[in-house]
């Protein structure tokens, strides 16, 4: 079945750029009917979701991060990528990478990552 | 953006409870809305699509109701491993968000 996979640093000085990549396996990100996603949670917080890309490259960012938000897409490598700008101790958190169900009703998360923990510190 | 409000913020509750969690957001999202449950140290599983629709191998314990600002999640019966947070998030518009969550507790 389809499984997604974090990889990257683990630890990110502050000012420096955090950059992780998701690798999808057991089936095709160049699906009509999804989208890919990102989405991080703050050590003992809720979750919030950072963006999401469709295989096109077409993107959606959150507001709050759009200025030092990236995300991209690679099909032939079955992965997409995130790359936040300019962090600080707030930008530490669990990442989880996600894909995106594009139904007629509603659109949802539907499969996870397990997540990366990503600290920001000197 | 779209603020959704979840409560209790925490709850305890027994093994074989009848438990009800409400979300509630600030503006209409007609039918948009998800509800995860996440264990410690693990990833946010979906349980609930479209404000009532069972994700597939999800127990049919779980039920969800609620259209335009107010949704509800119910246990119909709670079970050990049942015990977790929960989160629903609105895809209406973007930004996407979350509840804060309501923390599900063994009484």
């Amino acid at each position: 079945q389809l499984q997604l996979q974090e990889s990257g640093p683990g630890l990110v000085k502050p000012s420096e750029t955090l950059s992780l990549t998701c690798t999808v396996s057991g089936g095709s990100i160049s699906s009509s009917s999804y989208y890919w996603g990102w989405i991080r949670q703050p050590p003992g917080k809720g979750l919030e979701w950072i963006g999401s890309i469709y295989y096109s490259g077409s993107t959606y960012y959150n507001p709050s991060l759009k200025s030092r938000v990236t995300i991209s897409v690679d099909t032939s490598k079955n992965q997409f990528s995130l790359k936040l700008s300019s962090v600080t101790a707030a930008d530490t958190a669990v990442y989880y990478c996600a894909r995106l169900y594009i139904g007629r009703r509603d659109d949802a998360f539907d499969i996870w990552g397990q997540g990366t923990m990503v600290t920001v510190s000197s | 953006d779209i603020q959704m409000t979840q409560s209790p913020s925490s709850l305890s509750a027994s093994v074989g409870d009848r438990v009800t969690i409400t979300c509630r957001a600030s503006q209409s999202i007609r039918s948009y809305l998800n509800w995860y449950q996440q264990k410690p140290g693990k990833a946010p599983k979906l349980l609930i699509y479209a404000a009532s629709s069972l994700q597939s191998g999800v127990p049919s314990r779980f039920s969800g109701s609620g259209s335009g600002t107010d949704f509800t999640l119910t246990i119909s019966s709670l079970q050990p491993e049942d015990f977790a947070t929960y989160y629903c998030q609105q895809s209406y518009s973007t930004p996407i968000t979350f509840g804060q969550g309501t923390r599900l507790e063994i009484k």
